[in-house]
């Protein structure tokens, strides 16, 4: 069965720091990651996906995440925080073949950002 | 030009009675889902559909039961509602199922309270 761990429940960064929210994976075969943002009251938002290729994956808004296989990860990464960024974070996880079709998420991480 | 929307954005109704949740998505997708937000945000796959045959059902009561009258309609309805259904029930599109096409996106949600 595949499974997503976000091990932090909240994460708390300044204005103009670098954010990090952790993300780490099981699944069997290659995985396909995700993260998603959900800001209150609204649904969950696309931020970026890794299939293949570079592991490093750019995406919207400025975020970026970067799959590491040796350590099944793939964590969420900003150079600058804004207050704007403040939010709930999802992680998600789905496995190769043409029957992976289910998303697993994980529980999301509250990312504050402080003025 | 909303991409998933559902109706209503929220519903409050006793105990036993019988309700449905519509969802549409103007994306020209093959693939839709239903998923259950709980009150501590986890995220869970319900139901999804695609070309209007059900290819993910998860463990929930039958009480709930998906409908696709097409494509672009995935309709969530609840029988004789119980209190442990209250969530925020999210709709999702995606423009099919391999990594290439199945990134998902999200309706508003619709918060549903039982009393």
């Amino acid at each position: 069965a595949q499974s997503v761990a976000q091990p932090e429940d909240q994460v708390n960064v300044a204005e103009g720091n670098p954010l990090t929210v952790k993300c780490t994976y099981s699944v069997s075969g290659n995985p396909y990651l995700f993260w998603y943002v959900q800001y209150p009251n609204r649904g969950l938002q696309f931020l970026l996906k890794y299939i293949t290729g570079d592991n490093l994956v750019k995406g919207s808004y400025g975020f970026e995440a970067e799959f590491n296989k040796s350590q099944t990860s793939f964590h969420l990464k900003k150079p600058s925080a804004l207050v704007s960024d403040s939010a709930l974070y999802f992680c998600a996880v789905r496995g190769p073949g043409a029957g992976s079709y289910q998303l697993t998420f994980g529980k999301g991480t509250k990312l504050s950002v402080i003025p | 030009d909303t991409a998933v929307s559902q109706t209503p954005k929220y519903l409050v109704t006793q105990m036993g009675n019988d309700k449905s949740i519509k969802c549409e998505q103007n994306l020209g997708h093959d693939t839709m889902y239903w998923y259950k937000q709980d009150s501590k945000k986890f995220l869970k796959i319900m139901f999804s559909y695609n070309n209007k045959e059900l290819i993910i059902n998860e463990t929930v009561p039958n009480r709930f039961s998906p409908k696709s009258p097409d494509k672009a309609h995935l309709n969530l309805h609840i029988n004789s509602l119980e209190l442990g259904d209250s969530a925020v029930y999210f709709c999702a599109s995606s423009q099919g199922l391999r990594p290439s096409t199945d990134t998902q996106y999200f309706g508003p949600g619709t918060r549903l309270t039982v009393l």
